[in-house]
């Protein structure tokens, strides 16, 4: 089965850091570019980064260029978010994702929770 | 940057009924070298991650009932579900890739009973 698991969210406060891992199975990991996309609570959906297959090459999001690093280990199958700085308006689900040929997102994670307070 | 602007924001429809959600793009997302438009659409119930139902505009993801159609090219895009059915009850969202920031999302359009 095709399948992402994400974890390592929490509460963190301002200024904080957290990394977020996603574990893919049930398809060839390295092959498919991979994102990371958030929600805020009863908001909508807003992409955050991605990288391809090798970790060669990553873009990000103006609100989090510089704070944010995303990376894969591919031996471990898995996906990464470092976040630094962070701030009340991180708050959100963060979702990883796959994207598919029509740059599409065609699997998703359960998303983690990561809430930025004192 | 690309804005992707939903209408309605939200929708009520009775059992049975045609739904109909609207999708505009502040730039265009038909790409010439392949005359594909990158435009997807998502369904998102509560609690639960999106849900990929049309990509291209008009290609229904494998498995999504063919209740569910997208249409449109350039900048004006409509998800049509036409019959509605209990399980449609969610928030769906189109998402462009073509510019900058490279995937923008609709806010979203959420769809009940009436």
């Amino acid at each position: 089965e095709v399948q992402l698991v994400e974890s390592g969210g929490g509460l963190v406060q301002p200024g904080g850091s957290l990394r977020l891992s996603c574990a893919a199975s049930g398809f060839t990991f390295r092959n498919y570019w991979m994102h990371w996309v958030r929600q805020a609570p009863g908001e909508g959906l807003v992409w955050v980064s991605r990288i391809n297959g090798d970790g060669s090459s990553t873009n990000y999001a103006d609100s989090v260029k510089g704070r944010f690093t995303i990376s894969r280990d591919n031996a471990k199958n898995t996906l990464y978010l470092q976040m630094n700085s962070l701030r009340a308006e991180d708050t959100a689900v963060y979702y990883c994702a796959r994207e598919d040929t029509a740059a599409d997102f065609d699997i998703w994670g359960q998303g983690t929770m990561v809430t930025v307070s004192s | 940057d690309v804005v992707m602007t939903q209408s309605p924001d939200s929708l009520a429809v009775s059992l049975g009924e045609r739904a109909t959600i609207n999708c505009k793009s502040s730039q265009s997302v038909l790409y010439n070298s392949n005359n594909k438009n990158y435009l997807a659409w998502y369904q998102q119930k509560p609690g639960q991650p999106p849900k990929l139902l049309i990509y291209w505009a008009s290609t229904r993801e494998s498995g999504v009932p063919d209740r569910f159609s997208g249409s449109g090219s350039g900048t004006d895009f409509t998800l049509t579900i036409s019959s509605l059915q209990a399980e449609d009850v969610a928030v769906y969202y189109c998402q462009q890739y073509y510019g900058s920031p490279l995937y923008t999302f609709g806010q979203g359009t959420k769809l009940e009973i009436k």
